[in-house]
């Protein structure tokens, strides 16, 4: 079936650091990716599309210039926290779309456990 | 505006059936998904309905009345791994999923 790989699966840094987490379709193409991101005991939101080539799409109150996201081809997307502070830690998770299967499932990664120290 | 509804927080014991209410509210309607998420970790995927009816999946089905803007999804011979939180979403008219909050199952012996 349809895998999404996403790495790394947990973060511990200083606060201050930027962090890089990366979303790969490994056996169908994804025009569309989505992130999103789950605080403890809460339901999951989401941050933005990453759309290939062109620029993501972000969720109202989600700041662009903090969650850099690059969609440089049809298979990996990257999310990169800028300047991370020990309030973005929380769970990070990426979906994939089969490219012209829009009313198919959304396949998961593994989700990132990043903790800002 | 657009909206899911789900319980917070169901128990029910095991070897016995639960159903998981979920009512919605969206701008369109491209079908309904059913997730499973154990705690710590990502989602994954049970079941899409996007016409009227039952789809049965093994110990799990999943029915939708678009007329009502209603689905559930049931869970039969329940087992303590099916202890996770149940995750509805529907598909609004731009293919965009619009996520419930969950419902925690809490499973007893």
């Amino acid at each position: 079936g349809a895998v999404v790989s996403q790495h790394p699966s947990r973060v511990i840094c200083k606060s201050g650091t930027s962090v890089k987490i990366e979303c790969r379709s490994l056996d169908f193409q994804a025009t569309t990716m989505f992130w999103y991101r789950q605080f403890p005991k809460q339901s999951l939101m989401l941050m933005a599309t990453s759309n290939e080539g062109s620029k993501a799409t972000y969720e109202q109150g989600v700041e662009k210039d903090k969650f850099l996201i690059n969609h440089a081809s049809l298979t990996l997307s990257t999310l990169t926290v800028t300047s991370a502070h020990p309030e973005d830690s929380s769970f990070y998770i990426c979906s994939a779309r089969d490219t012209g299967k829009e009313n198919q499932p959304q396949h998961f990664g593994d989700g990132t456990r990043l903790s800002i120290l | 505006g657009q909206n899911i509804d789900q319980p917070t927080e169901m128990t029910a014991t095991e070897g016995a059936i639960v159903q998981i209410n979920c009512t919605y509210q969206t701008s369109g309607f491209n079908g309904l998904f059913w997730y499973q998420q154990h705690a710590g970790e990502a989602p994954t995927f049970l079941s899409y309905n996007v016409l009227d009816g039952l789809e049965e999946k093994g110990r799990f089905s999943s029915f939708l009345s678009r007329s009502k803007g209603y689905s559930y999804l049931l869970l039969k011979e329940l087992q303590m791994k099916d202890s996770a939180s149940y995750l509805c979403a529907v598909m609004d008219s731009n293919y965009q999923l619009i996520w419930g909050a969950g419902t925690k199952l809490i499973i007893k012996p």
